[in-house]
């Protein structure tokens, strides 16, 4: 069974502008989340998607924003990105949401975005 | 507040030999579960074992095992006869029954595994 699957791997973006990141989940798999990882944050939640509703927010202002598609693959979107969004973006996918049916999470190898 | 604290930003371990990584969390909730995660060069973290809170028995994994204390809120993981391809960051993290379900990750603990 394939894995996580997040796309494109490395890119380097301009202050200013805007990026999407894609994340196909692990087939069968309804739920996809998002992580902000960086050296000084750590591992930081963005947000969780479920039968193409957002069901949870972290705390990251508007610009950050992300969907989820029937097949249940999702993308996520930084507008006017800011030296600050260069981070390792991961992308996780659970079979369901929720405490119990969701509590484990399988993860992509991430999206590296640079900010310059 | 719901935090995960790893005091170790880094350990070292001979090649063969036992290590143990060591977590406190604190939380006011009773039904919650409990994670390490891998994240080694590749930089894809991947799933070593989990714990549920409402189980006494410590999770096993080959040769990952945790301690879990949960009135001392401490959830250490043993990595037993460590190999080389055990070096990586060691993220512990938890989720709990209340609240939004998402992940509340710890800073990490980098393991080196010296030959």
């Amino acid at each position: 069974k394939a894995g996580v699957t997040q796309t494109p791997r490395y890119l380097i973006k301009t202050r200013g502008q805007q990026v999407t990141l894609s994340c196909s989940p692990i087939s069968g798999h309804r739920s996809v989340s998002w992580y902000q990882q960086t050296p000084g944050q750590g591992l930081q939640f963005l947000f969780e998607y479920f039968s193409e509703t957002q069901r949870n927010k972290g705390n990251f202002p508007g610009r950050f924003s992300g969907r989820q598609f029937s097949n249940s693959r999702s993308e996520m979107n930084v507008s006017t990105l800011e030296l600050g969004d260069s981070a390792l973006y991961l992308c996780a996918s659970s079979w369901g949401t929720g405490f119990r049916s969701g509590n484990t999470i399988y993860f992509g190898e991430g999206s590296w975005l640079t900010v310059v | 507040a719901q935090t995960v604290t790893q005091s170790q930003p880094e350990m070292s371990v001979q090649e063969a030999e036992t290590v143990t990584l060591s977590c406190t969390y604190d939380t006011s909730e009773s039904d919650y579960y409990l994670f390490w995660y891998k994240q080694p060069p590749s930089r894809q973290m991947i799933l070593v074992i989990r714990q549920e809170a409402y189980k006494q028995q410590n999770a096993t994994e080959n040769r990952f095992s945790v301690n879990f204390q949960k009135a001392a809120k401490s959830f250490s993981l043993k990595i037993s006869d460590s190999q080389l391809g055990d070096a990586a960051m060691y993220f512990c993290a938890y989720i709990f029954a209340s609240g939004t379900y998402k992940y509340i990750f710890g800073t990490g603990t980098r393991l080196k595994v010296l030959a």
